[in-house]
């Protein structure tokens, strides 16, 4: 029914607190990682990417971190604000095998609320 | 606002009817994508384009659906003969050409059938 799928992990959090979103990738080919936001009745924003080659990158009050030896990707939001409320997703994708240039894959989702 | 811009917003139908959704993409960029989300899931990749060349569809994409990018600008994705599993978001992505280009996403056409 309506309610599978809506299990999605939840991190709640209190306003100025640092927030850490987890997500577990599966394809150990894929090279290029995005970082979403999706606020409700909206697409998903752009936060940050992240190339294979690096295992850090920062953005403005964000930092994500790759570790590709148990594929692992993290987004931190450093003095998390009612704003930053939303579902955050990562995406990968794989560029080295030549037949899927397009696809972005999704994870989960993480439902991140901020209390003031 | 230049963003990636869906029209409609929200498009309820009767089972069995055709629907089309257009999507304007960011003016420069040339690669444009479609994706399908469901309820509580992250988007689901169904097809995209290089300027007017459609280079890879899902297998998502059954043959109810077609996406066209005539002039390699705005695209329509249509669904014929409309089922109940097709109520979902649907949305449209843009980036520049490149392996590692980010894609940006418009506020999609929720689709509901009765």
């Amino acid at each position: 029914g309506e309610s599978v799928g809506l299990h999605l992990p939840t991190l709640s959090v209190q306003e100025g607190d640092n927030s850490i979103i987890n997500c577990a990738y599966s394809n150990s080919a894929s090279d290029y990682f995005i970082w979403y936001k999706q606020e409700s009745g909206k697409g998903p924003q752009f936060i940050i990417d992240i190339r294979s080659n690096m295992d850090k990158r920062q953005g403005q009050r964000v930092t994500v971190l790759l570790n590709k030896t148990v594929k692992h990707l993290s987004l931190q939001i450093a003095a998390t604000q009612p704003g930053d409320s939303a579902v955050y997703f990562c995406a990968e994708k794989d560029n080295a095998g030549g037949t899927s240039y397009g696809k972005l894959t999704f994870g989960q989702g993480t439902i991140l609320t901020v209390h003031p | 606002d230049t963003g990636v811009s869906q029209d409609p917003r929200h498009k309820i139908t009767k089972r069995g009817q055709n629907v089309t959704f257009r999507c304007d993409p960011i003016s420069e960029h040339n690669r444009l994508y479609w994706y399908r989300q469901t309820l509580g899931q992250g988007p689901e990749f169904l097809t995209y384009f290089q300027n007017e060349a459609q280079l890879e569809k899902s297998r998502l994409l059954s043959d109810r659906f077609s996406a066209e990018r005539p002039k390699g600008s705005f695209s329509t994705l249509e669904i014929q003969r409309t089922e109940q599993g097709d109520s979902a978001m649907y949305l449209c992505a843009s980036s520049l050409t490149g392996s590692n280009q980010p894609q940006h996403f418009g506020d999609g056409t929720r689709l509901s059938i009765l």
